[in-house]
């Protein structure tokens, strides 16, 4: 099993651009979620999904949109790119029962300058 | 609604040594409770976690970990460190019911002497 895998690893875009952050898991998970940590901030939800076909805003969803057309991806896109976006993005998921661990895929570091 | 606080940003003990890393949750029911680690460049690992019954919890690698009610306190334990548990942890709270909500904490890195 490869468990939560991201696409990309690194990317650098300028303001405005737009991309696409893939997340795909093959646990069969119902629960997928996407963060961003910064320094000294944690990790801060900004959308997540309980099934195929629903999603749902976090703490942090300003400037993001997601899509979860099949279960096993979560794909949390930038349609203009601010330089305030620059994080680290990880993807996680997890079993619907009550308390279920997430497992996190290795992240993705973005950079916008 | 839930909060988790690591008071401690960094700590630093040598190779050998014991170690403690503090977390308090506030949450208005019983809470799961869990320890993650962060190697540097990798994504976060559950090392530990906390549903109900025991309150001394075992994890991975080596750590523990004890949840006190009266303190709302669940701090993670190991007898004795290793330079390979340099990483970042972090505590995490969840919610009992709903979709999963975890709350995580800002973390704290810890380095290890030799």
């Amino acid at each position: 099993n490869a468990g939560v895998t991201q696409t990309p690893k690194f990317r650098v875009l300028k303001t405005g651009q737009s991309m696409t952050l893939l997340c795909a898991q093959d646990m069969n998970h119902e629960y997928m979620y996407w963060y961003r940590q910064d320094p000294g901030m944690g990790l801060r939800l900004i959308h997540y999904s309980v099934g195929e076909g629903t999603t749902a805003k976090g703490e942090v969803p300003d400037g993001y949109n997601v899509s979860r057309l099949k279960k096993q991806n979560f794909l949390l896109g930038l349609e203009s790119a601010a330089p305030s976006q620059t994080s680290v993005y990880f993807c996680a998921s997890s079993y619907s029962k009550k308390g279920g661990e997430q497992f996190f895929g290795p992240g993705t570091r973005l950079t916008v300058l | 609604a839930q909060s988790v606080t690591q008071p401690d940003i960094h700590i630093t003990v040598s190779e050998g040594a014991s170690l403690e890393l503090r977390c308090n949750y506030s949450y208005g029911a019983t809470p799961y409770l869990f320890w993650y680690v962060q190697s540097p460049g990798q994504g976060l690992q559950l090392l530990l976690k906390y549903f109900s019954g025991d309150t001394l919890v075992q994890g991975i690698k080596g750590f523990e970990a004890e949840f006190k009610r009266s303190q709302s306190s669940f701090n993670l334990r190991k007898p004795s460190v290793h330079w390979s548990d340099a990483a970042e942890y972090f505590c995490a709270v969840g919610a009992s019911g709903g979709y999963q909500k975890v709350t995580f904490g800002t973390g704290t890195k810890l380095q290890v002497i030799p």
